[in-house]
């Protein structure tokens, strides 16, 4: 079974920018619209910060944003701050018989 | 608020079966699919199925085809998933969620660990 890649962890000092990437193929990322991240603190359910690429659900912060070009999917938080610390993890509609893959995930790290 | 919770924690045995359930409130149930989702230790997630909750209709991923089953009883607001022929490769936490557009997930169960060991 296939998997979106992620760098295995980002850090940055608080207040700063920080991107992290999701990498598929054209089978899933490049291929559907349909890109979405999660936040996940340690022993806590996956909250949804981003889906379709780029939306935002009601109540999640600007600070986080979403982009796509070709096979990578990208999560952006700016102004980051000390609660933002967590896995990041992204999923996409796939064309394979798994219908949805999940990326292999992040951890951030505030500094 | 829109919320789901699932059933505690089980302990089986190599072979056996487990049923978790997915209890919704909050929000109108059969407007909603409802996925299964599992994490084990140290693993990446992966996606088991969904289920179309107003009329029943069920999608599985090939590698869980025939050894899961997705149900749901729409007057007590609740899903079900139901894995067969346990390994302690399936030693994992299962979470159900609500679509969230074309290819979202949210809100997600607070989780349910099953354990597989004889």
């Amino acid at each position: 079974q296939s998997a979106l890649t992620q760098p295995a962890s980002v850090s940055g000092s608080p207040g700063q920018s920080i991107t992290m990437s999701c990498t598929g193929t054209s089978s899933d990322v490049g291929g559907y619209d349909s890109v979405s991240w999660y936040q996940q603190h340690p022993g806590k359910a996956p909250k949804l910060m981003i889906y379709d690429v780029s939306d935002r659900p009601s109540g999640v912060s600007n600070r986080f944003s979403g982009s796509k070009s070709g096979n990578t999917a990208s999560l952006t938080i700016s102004g980051l701050q000390a609660g933002d610390e967590a896995d990041y993890f992204c999923s996409s509609y796939t064309s394979s018989s798994t219908l949805y893959v999940f990326g292999t995930g992040t951890k951030v790290t505030v500094l | 608020q829109v919320q789901l919770v699932q059933s505690g924690a089980e302990v089986k045995k190599p072979g056996a079966s487990v049923k978790v359930s997915c209890k919704a409130s909050g929000y109108t149930f059969t407007n909603y699919a409802i996925h299964w989702m599992r994490q084990a230790p140290g693993h990446r997630l992966e996606w088991l199925g969904w289920i179309n909750v107003g009329n029943g209709n069920t999608k599985y991923s090939q590698k869980f085809q025939g050894r899961v089953t997705i149900t749901r009883d729409t007057s007590a607001s609740t899903a079900y998933m139901q894995l067969r022929s346990l390994t302690s490769e399936d030693t994992a936490v299962y979470y159900c969620a609500r679509t969230f557009g074309p290819g979202g997930f949210d809100p997600w169960g607070q989780g349910t660990l099953v354990t597989v060991s004889s």
